[in-house]
Parts: structure tokens; sequence; C-alpha cells
């Protein structure tokens, strides 16, 4: 079993869509989560922290189940320029180790 | 401020050739990252520094590849002799340990390599 797993996609929706990510870990003492954009040929760059309470940032919000070992993120609105590759980053307690999932692709039509 | 400055940006080499590959962290992060994506993967993680010391070497194919980071600065990865399957993108990484909980890793934009 990999140790951060998302569903690869890709995830088709139009324009205005709402559309939700998951993605699980399996070392239960990991302390820090992250969603990365990668966009087409380009280097992954940090979206957004995940925070124990859930946090928001505009039209993305990342919520985090330590219970059951998922986070996610919620994008509202979907533009366009959303089209990408989301990685789901976990780093395990006491280590300044990133394990990435396999990202999940995201298309948005006009 | 400069990011993760790598080089060179695409590597075109016949398998069983030597290659390396250059990277400057962003200056001030004592954390260095290498990692390996392959087409439609995650980046997957070769070597950790901190400083000028592996921390974190367990899946680099040691039989292959090598690394340094001399001064604990710049580092290089280097694969000797290169085979088919090396074909990827590799990026280097920084991080600033710091006191932060949520400190991210800066990537720069990696070095394509092809192996033919």
């Amino acid at each position: 079993r990999k140790e951060v797993e998302q569903d690869p996609g890709p995830f088709n929706v139009p324009e205005g869509a709402t559309v939700a990510f998951n993605c699980t870990y399996s070392n239960s003492a990991s302390q820090s989560f992250f969603w990365y954009r990668q966009d087409c040929r380009k280097e992954p760059k940090l979206l957004m922290s995940v925070y124990s309470s859930g946090n928001e940032d505009g039209r993305f919000t990342a919520q985090l189940n330590r219970a059951s070992q998922y986070i996610s993120l919620l994008i509202r609105d979907s533009k366009l320029s959303d089209s990408a590759t989301y990685l789901c980053v976990v780093r395990p307690s006491g280590t300044y180790k990133y394990i990435f999932g396999t990202g999940t692709r995201l298309k948005v039509l006009a | 401020e400069a990011g993760v400055v790598q080089s060179p940006r695409y590597k075109i080499i016949e398998k069983k050739q030597p290659v390396a590959f250059w990277c400057n962290p962003i200056s001030g992060h004592n954390t260095l990252y290498w990692y390996r994506q392959n087409l439609g993967q995650g980046p997957e993680l070769l070597i950790r520094y901190e400083n000028e010391e592996a921390v974190d070497d367990s899946q680099l194919p040691k039989d292959r590849f090598s690394a340094e980071r001399l001064k604990g600065v710049d580092s290089t990865l280097k694969i000797q002799p290169a085979e088919l399957g090396d074909s990827a993108v590799y990026l280097c990484a920084s991080s600033s340990p710091g006191q932060l909980l949520n400190t991210e890793a800066f990537f720069g934009q990696g070095t394509r390599l092809t192996v033919v």
C-alpha cells in the first residue's frame, strides 16, 4: 500500500462547478499536510497547507480528518485556470520528508 | 529572491552514458531534496540532505546513482551508467526547518532526462 493515495482522475468538470478531491495516508504519525499544484511540464508549487481545523483560501477549502487519515480539497466555482494536477503531500512527525501522492488531474471545461 | 535553480533543463543521452544534474537551493535553506518524477506519477524522494549530511538515501539506487552536497549548499546528482528506465524529471527542492509546523518545500524547474 502506498503511503499517500489519490484518485488519479482525470476529473473533467464544467466552468463554475464545485469539485472535491480526497487523499488518504497510511502513517498515523503524520504531522503536516499540504496540497501542491502542478501545471503541465512545470514544477510543483504549494497551493495551501492543511490545518487541523480546516482552512479556506478564496475558492479553495482544505479539510483534515485524522481519525480516518484523509485530507480533502474542495474547489468552488472552478475556473479554466484551475486545470492542473493536484498533489497531496504528507510530512511525518519529526522529519522534513515530504511524501507525495500520485496526483489528481483536473480539467475544467469551457 | 531567487528560487531553487537547476541545470540543465533538458538532457538527452544514450544508455550507458553518465549524466549529472546540478541544484542551487534557496539561500539559507538547510534541507535539500532530490526527487524523481515519472510521467503520471507524483515525485518520489531519492535523497534528502540536512546541510551536507545525507540523512535519508534509502530510495537512492546506489549501484548507479550518487549525490553530493559539498559545503552544504549546491548539490549534484549523478547517474552512471544511465539506463532507459532512468528517463524522468529530476526535481530538486529545498526547505528551511525553522520552527514552523507547515514549512513548505520549494521546487526547482527540474531536469528532464531522456535516455535513448
